[in-house]
């Protein structure tokens, strides 16, 4: 069965301060997909990034960079230069490629809440 | 830039009353779920629908629940016969194709009084 593991319930940090969120998975797939979401106040999920199991190159997107390694089965989220717009809770999430004909579901981590001070 | 809607915003009903709650995904997504989030606690899977049927449902989807996509833009939950338990914010989400990153709508909050 697979499990995601958000283990920092919250973190607060003051603005400018760089952060890292933490994430473990587990699945039994060799093939296997990880997200990060994010949750502002306003309570929408936006995505963020998408990572396949083939590819642990790790990746920044401007002030974001996420730190992939599958020896460790960790997906980490590191914010640079922290804003106070970056406050939100956030999400990691897993999903398993299947077989056969069908979808792929989301299994969401607790969350991680960000509190960005001014 | 295309975005998965829900309506309504906020839905408040009575323990025992039927509801539907109605989600337009992205027009060219072939992928379509249902999740709900409890009030503080973690996204949960619901179900997923493709090509008109139920793809996979967890232990949550149970009888009471119901998923249709009566016309090609709207993709509707219909909980029966609701409890004070069903209380939560309820995302739709559409995907392209397999394994695609999901677009979540702004969700349903839904109160069960």
């Amino acid at each position: 069965a697979q499990k995601v593991t958000q283990a920092q319930t919250e973190i607060s940090v003051v603005e400018k301060e760089d952060v890292t969120l933490d994430c473990v998975y587990e699945t039994r797939d060799t093939t296997y997909y990880l997200f990060w979401y994010k949750q502002p106040p306003s309570g929408e999920l936006v995505f963020l990034i998408r990572r396949n199991s083939f590819d642990e190159q790790n990746e920044i997107s401007g002030r974001y960079s996420w730190n992939f390694q599958k020896s460790t089965s960790s997906f980490n989220f590191t914010i640079t230069a922290s804003q106070v717009v970056d406050s939100a809770v956030y999400f990691c999430a897993l999903s398993e490629a299947i077989s056969n004909f069908g979808n792929e579901k989301l299994t969401f981590g607790t969350g991680t809440r960000l509190t960005i001070i001014p | 830039e295309p975005e998965v809607t829900q309506t309504p915003s906020h839905q408040v009903t009575q323990m025992g009353q039927e509801v539907i709650l109605r989600c337009v995904p992205i027009s060219n997504h072939l992928y379509f779920y249902w999740y709900r989030q409890i009030l503080g606690q973690k996204v949960e899977f619901l179900v997923s629908f493709y090509n008109n049927e139920i793809s996979e449902k967890s232990e949550i989807f149970d009888d009471q629940f119901s998923v249709e996509r009566p016309d090609g833009s709207n993709f509707t939950l219909k909980i029966r016969s609701t409890k004070l338990e069903d209380s939560a914010m309820y995302f739709c989400a559409s995907s392209e194709g397999r394994a695609f990153e999901q677009y979540f709508g702004p969700g349903t909050r839904l109160t069960v009084t």
